[in-house]
Parts: C-alpha cells; structure tokens; sequence
C-alpha cells in the first residue's frame, strides 16, 4: 500500500527565505507526482506535475524534484512571501490513476 | 482552461435528509471524476472514482448506498449523501481528468462544506 509522507508538518519562516519541503513515498511506481497548494477552507490548486520520466519541473518561484528510485520529492520556494503561506499537499499517481496524498506542510511566510 | 466548479460551495441540512452536491468540468470533457472527503486537519481520501456512464468504483471502507454517486455525462457528476449524520460533516471535493491527457493531471473543484446538525 502507497504511503505519503511529508516533513516538516508545519513550517514557520521571515519573509524572504528559501526553503525546502519534503515528500516520501513508499512505493516507487509511480505515473507521476503533484504538488498542490491549498488556503484554508479552500480547494486545491495544482502547482507543479512531475512525470515519472522527468527529475525535475519549475514555475516562477516554485522548484520541484523527483527521485523515483529513493521516493523522494522536494518543492523549493525561493524567496518566500506572505501570500506563499497555505498547506502544501504532495500527491503521487498510482499506475491506476489514482492520487495517494500525504498530510501536508503548514506554511506561515511571516512579514 | 481546465476549470471544475462545485454546488453548492456549502450546505447545512438536517440529520436523516439527503443532499446532492454537483461537480463540474466548465471548458473541458472529463474522462474521470474524483470524490474526496477531507476532515478537518487531515488530507483528502478518495471516495470513489466514477467514469461517465458506468457504476462508480468506491474506496473500502466508503458507503455505496450511503455516498450515491452519478456521472450522467462527460461534464457533469454529482454526490449524494443519503440519510445524513453529524458524522458525515466534512469537506468534499471532486476532481477530473481531461479526456485525451496523457499525464492523466486531476482538476479540483473548490470543494463544499457540508455540515449536518
């Protein structure tokens, strides 16, 4: 059974840090990996998709890795800001299309 | 583009009644609609997984006849929640799948707040 895992749980730093988030999987068969963003009482919004053929995807500000064979995924944030503050979710694709996500990262970016 | 909405965003009903929520794909056709439900603190766990046309394929654990699930066509499907408990109180969000995506990307609505008192 596929199992997420995100570290930290919550994460507090001063606006314009860099900082890392993690992500684990159990099982690396994955199709793909996603890192979604979500504000309170809110939906998702997908921020990057990362295909298990691919190391690596960048928005703007936003860095995501994938390690397949370690099961492992980062997303970087590069100098942070106060609207970066939400719960990062990392969700990985089964081969039956299915998302399996881990609990999240609380972000405080304080000004 | 790939915009999924969700009616109503939140509901208040009463324990023993049903209540239907909506999921819809706005500029696109979806192949696969997602319900998840997300209790406070925690992450999303998938419900179900429903196909246009076909019986949805529910999560164990997940209700058939308590979490009726219909995707009437490529754009539109929705979740109802028969005789409803407190305990049914959560957050539920749907997502699809763009028909044609090779990378199989979910779309997520903004979810809706249910709350049975």
């Amino acid at each position: 059974k596929q199992e997420v895992t995100q570290i930290p749980a919550a994460l507090s730093v001063p606006e314009g840090e860099n900082l890392v988030l993690n992500c684990s999987f159990t099982d690396s068969a994955i199709y793909n990996l996603q890192w979604f963003r979500q504000d309170p009482g809110k939906g998702l919004t997908s921020l990057l998709l990362i295909q298990s053929s691919q190391r690596e995807q960048t928005s703007g500000r936003l860095n995501a890795s994938l390690d397949k064979s370690s099961g492992r995924s980062t997303l970087y944030i590069a100098a942070s800001q106060p609207g970066d503050s939400a719960t990062y979710l990392c969700a990985v694709i089964r081969s039956n299309y299915k998302l399996t996500f881990g609990k999240g990262t609380l972000l405080t970016v304080n000004p | 583009g790939a915009v999924v909405s969700q009616h109503p965003s939140w509901v208040i009903c009463k324990s023993g009644t049903s209540v239907k929520i909506e999921c819809r794909s706005l500029d696109f056709q979806a192949t696969t609609m997602f319900w998840y439900r997300q209790f406070p603190k925690q992450s999303l766990m998938l419900m179900a997984t429903s196909n246009e046309g076909s019986k949805a394929t529910y999560e164990q654990g997940v209700e058939k006849d308590k979490f009726l699930i219909n995707h009437a066509s490529l754009t539109l499907s929705t979740l109802t929640v028969t005789s409803a408990h407190p305990e049914d109180s959560s957050f539920y969000i749907c997502s699809a799948t763009r028909l044609g995506d090779p990378a199989y990307e979910q779309y997520f609505g903004p979810g809706t707040r249910l709350t049975v008192t």
